[in-house]
């Protein structure tokens, strides 16, 4: 399995909106609905932002929204804020024994 | 409330065995797979293994297959990963996390261990 590829920074101003394209292969994002998202501040551990391309865990603010079109996925980040800046990671089932791939990672940086 | 706390980590020479422990509290341990995630040093995301609720499927990644071996006590809600073998490109954090039943994203992780290996 390959890495899904993310552009590797992104930024924008407080209030503006973002969005990270995550690329697979029909194998992989192309194939399931399994997309997650996750946010890493540094020296923590990842946080699930998005699961299920779209679907927000409770306590997710309603600024993070997710979707997909064939074989890329996409975060959009609205009303960007300060504590929005870390990096942020996509992640795909794909079946098979070892079945989850992640993206390269994205740097949120907020300007 | 779920937590996952790692630990185990240290700096290692070449060549040399760790045994990382990951102890689960606030959820039914016995009945989720679980799994290792490693993180090398400004790098991304990458799965190292998973384990079944019974501890009978236990897949890994090539990288590691031959080297690392996960295991688990459900009495103890403890999962663990003994690796062998280590070598500089097994420098990094490694992360416990949940996959729930009947989903399919990283739910729950822990806060990490850092694993160096150096001479």
């Amino acid at each position: 399995q390959s890495a899904l590829t993310q552009p590797a920074s992104v930024s924008g101003s407080p209030g503006q909106s973002i969005t990270i394209s995550c690329t697979g292969a029909s194998s992989d994002v192309g194939s399931y609905k399994f997309v997650s998202w996750y946010q890493q501040h540094p020296g923590k551990a990842p946080k699930l932002m998005i699961f299920e391309v779209t679907r927000r865990p409770s306590g997710v603010s309603d600024r993070f929204s997710g979707s997909k079109s064939g074989n890329t996925a996409s975060l959009t980040i609205s009303g960007l804020q300060a504590e929005d800046e870390a990096d942020y990671y996509c992640c795909s089932y794909a079946g098979g024994s070892t079945p989850y791939v992640f993206g390269t990672g994205t740097k949120v940086t907020v300007l | 409330e779920v937590q996952l706390v790692e630990s185990g980590g240290g700096l290692v020479q070449p060549g040399g065995s760790l045994r990382l422990s990951c102890a689960a509290s606030g959820f039914t341990f016995s009945s989720f797979w679980m799994h290792w995630v490693r993180q090398a040093p400004g790098k991304g995301l990458v799965c190292v293994s998973r384990i079944n609720p019974d501890g009978t499927n236990t897949p890994y990644a090539d990288s590691v297959k031959g080297r690392f071996t996960i295991s688990r006590d459900n009495a103890k809600n403890t999962l663990y990963l003994q690796m062998n073998s280590l070598r500089a490109e097994d420098t990094a954090v490694y992360y416990c996390a949940t996959v729930h039943s009947g989903s399919f994203h990283f739910d729950n992780w822990g806060q990490g261990t850092l694993v160096t290996v150096s001479s």
